[in-house]
């Protein structure tokens, strides 16, 4: 069965940098785009950015440019999402999200990573 | 601030049909489709309606989506307590390039 699983909560400092991981499993990895959204405490959805696996090629948010970072490894059928100088405002549940086109976020979800910043 | 505009809330008892609307603009829903996602407290969300008014297997018929002009709308008909939930719908956005979400609509059962 298609699931996406991702690493565990992470705590982290003003200013530090965290990299989360998404493990994808049950389909052909690169059929499947990848999105990013994040969802501060008592929010909405934000969208974060989207890697094409095929290739490593991403899209940002423009609020985000500059500080945030996909990659991903086929060998492993694995995307991560780093997001460096972070800040109070930073405090989310980091989802990662398929999607079949260039759009949005479709089918399947990961179960979601708390990063939570605070000194 | 999001460029699509839900109502913040929405009720209704069991057994009826409630709609939530999200409206948009030109360069949004205007021009692209509309997915609806539903978040149970506590869990990831979950695709409700994509393309406007298509829903993925193992979703009831109860849930149908519309698209006209810059707005959009979720039907939920034959209202269940177990649809108490957050509603957010999603569209790509030309002038930021990426999908933008709602800020959702908190669905109360009475």
């Amino acid at each position: 069965q298609v699931q996406l699983v991702q690493s565990g909560a992470e705590v982290k400092k003003p200013g530090a940098s965290v990299k989360v991981s998404c493990k994808a499993s049950g389909y052909t990895f690169t059929n499947y785009f990848i999105h990013w959204v994040r969802q501060a405490p008592g929010q909405g959805l934000e969208w974060m950015g989207i890697i094409n696996p095929i290739g490593g090629t991403t899209s940002y948010s423009p609020k985000l440019q500059g500080r945030v970072t996909m990659t991903r490894d086929t060998s492993t059928s694995t995307v991560y999402m780093e997001l460096s100088s972070l800040r109070s405002e930073d405090t989310a549940i980091y989802y990662c999200a398929r999607g079949v086109e260039y759009n949005l976020p479709e089918d399947y979800w990961g179960q979601g990573t708390l990063v939570t910043v605070s000194s | 601030q999001s460029v699509l505009t839900h109502p913040p809330s929405a009720s209704g008892t069991p057994g009826q049909r409630v709609t939530i609307s999200c409206s948009g603009s030109s360069s949004s829903i205007g021009s692209n489709y509309v997915n609806w996602y539903q978040q149970l407290p506590g869990t990831a969300p979950k695709l409700l309606i994509y393309k406007n008014n298509q829903r993925p297997s193992g979703v009831p018929g109860r849930f149908s989506g519309s698209k006209s002009g810059t707005s959009a709308s979720l039907v939920i008909g034959g209202l269940r307590s177990e649809d108490e939930a957050d509603y957010y719908c999603a569209v790509w956005d030309d002038t930021v390039s990426g999908p933008v979400f709602g800020g959702g609509t908190k669905l109360t059962v009475l």
